[in-house]
């Protein structure tokens, strides 16, 4: 598919344990974030967000964390399943620039 | 379907060629996005429009054009095509230019440059 040829960092989790997908942001201004989850063969689908006057946000097995202090954003999914393997890229915003992406990171997931 | 649909789905043509990658717009959605993705570099925003004007622009080559149509449909043209502008294109959409709401994107459109 599309994205498995994209030189990424990997991260291999056991099925059903958690998994911790880190990302740098660069602009300390930056005030929305988004993680974006890419499959083979798709384009980008939104994940959750969040705004810089929050630093946690939970949806269903995802919780996004947010430390303005040193840049940094965290996805947490619980439970990896099968299906969660994937590229995750985080996305910052300057509002009303567009979308800035990280590089993404590669989550596989062991059966 | 995320409702942004991208043409052509895979495109192959020769170096110093031309080609048009088409867009149309989720429904309702006023402003559009193209990014191009190649194998070192993650998402890179090329150019935004927004109801027809041109909103931002990114890091896109001068040999790189679009526009965005009264229909809200959009055309990227890449022209003189060099090997190294063998990428994933997508495209990607938005209520409006100033939205903190994400952004739909397409499936994108695999360009090969031989």
């Amino acid at each position: 598919g599309e994205s498995v040829g994209l030189h990424l960092p990997t991260l291999s989790v056991q099925e059903g344990d958690n998994s911790i997908i880190n990302c740098a942001y660069s602009n300390s201004a930056s005030d929305y974030f988004i993680w974006y989850k890419q499959e083979s063969g798709k384009g980008p689908q939104f994940i959750i967000d969040i705004r810089s006057n929050m630093d946690k946000r939970q949806g269903q097995r995802v919780t996004v964390l947010l430390n303005k202090t040193v840049k940094h954003l965290s996805l947490q999914i619980a439970a990896t399943q099968p299906g969660d393997s994937a590229v995750y890229f985080c996305a910052e915003n300057i509002h009303p620039t567009p979308l800035v992406f990280g590089k993404g990171t590669r989550l596989s997931v062991i059966a | 379907d995320s409702g942004v649909t991208q043409t052509p789905k895979h495109l192959i043509t020769a170096t110093g060629q031309r080609v048009t990658l088409r867009c149309s717009p989720r429904s309702g959605d006023l402003s559009v996005y193209w990014y191009q993705q190649s194998l070192d570099q993650g998402l890179q925003f090329l150019i935004q429009y927004y109801n027809g004007e041109e909103r931002a622009k990114g890091n896109i080559l001068e040999r790189f054009s679009a526009q965005q149509f009264p229909d809200l449909h959009s055309e990227l043209n890449l022209s003189s095509l060099e090997l190294g502008d063998s990428a994933l294109y997508f495209c990607a959409s938005s209520v409006a230019p100033e939205t903190n709401y994400g952004y739909t994107f397409g499936s994108g459109t695999r360009l090969t440059v031989v």
